[in-house]
């Protein structure tokens, strides 16, 4: 079982729609990430998450970090076609212990936009 | 500032054969990280260096390999290619690789087809 979950798998919306893409533990999360990824391309970072109740945005991106520290959430408000792409939860430590320079990845969340 | 470079892009070879990738990272960083993307497994942590040492290594077998030199810049090995090799081998650098208080950026990555 993957130790990080992103829902839904995929999305498909209209542009201008909002929409929310999750990612769950079932084990406390001591960084949380999301990027971008498009299709065969390299991963872009978005935010960073530490804190319970963290809550940080960029531009119409918005991440937050639940108050026990393992779930996450990514809402997208006025969904643009530029927006499309797979987005990526990553942790770089779960549970404790230590991890150097290694992120735990959940399997992905791809975003299509229509016009 | 220039992204982490990958070179190359694309590489084809044949089962058996073995393929060496090179990374630079970010100005200032010394912290490499090698990850594997497929779409089977998706991101999947294969070794991290700092300073010219292996610091944490991932689930794969020893046919894989890296090294590090002392300007930061990092090389990945596959010896002895199966099909299953086949992935999109990405490489992130950070400051100094530790968790929760550095962010990782990640380069365009090597699309390696073995045939």
């Amino acid at each position: 079982s993957q130790e990080l979950e992103q829902s839904p798998q995929s999305l498909i919306v209209q542009e201008g729609k909002n929409l929310t893409i999750n990612c769950t533990s079932s084990k406390t999360l001591y960084g949380l990430y999301w990027y971008k990824q498009k299709y065969g391309e390299g991963l872009i970072f978005l935010m960073m998450l530490q804190k319970g109740g963290e809550e940080k945005s960029h531009e119409k991106i918005t991440a937050k970090l639940d108050e026990k520290k393992q779930q996450s959430s990514l809402h997208i408000t006025a969904s643009q076609p530029s927006h499309a792409g797979i987005y990526l939860c990553g942790a770089d430590k779960i549970a404790g212990g230590t991890s150097y320079g290694k992120l735990t990845f959940g399997q992905g969340t791809i975003l299509t936009v229509h016009p | 500032k220039a992204g982490v470079t990958q070179t190359p892009r694309y590489l084809i070879k044949t089962r058996g054969q073995q393929v060496t990738l090179s990374c630079s990272p970010i100005s200032g960083h010394r912290s490499v990280s090698w990850y594997q993307q497929t779409p089977g497994q998706g991101l999947q942590f294969l070794f991290e260096y700092f300073s010219e040492t292996q610091r944490n290594k991932g689930n794969f077998p020893g046919r894989f390999s890296g090294r590090q030199f002392s300007n930061s810049r990092s090389e990945m090995n596959v010896s002895t290619l199966e099909l299953g090799d086949s992935a999109l081998y990405l490489c992130a650098s950070s400051f100094t690789g530790v968790e929760s208080t550095d962010t990782q950026y990640f380069g365009p990555g090597t699309r390696l087809t073995v045939l």
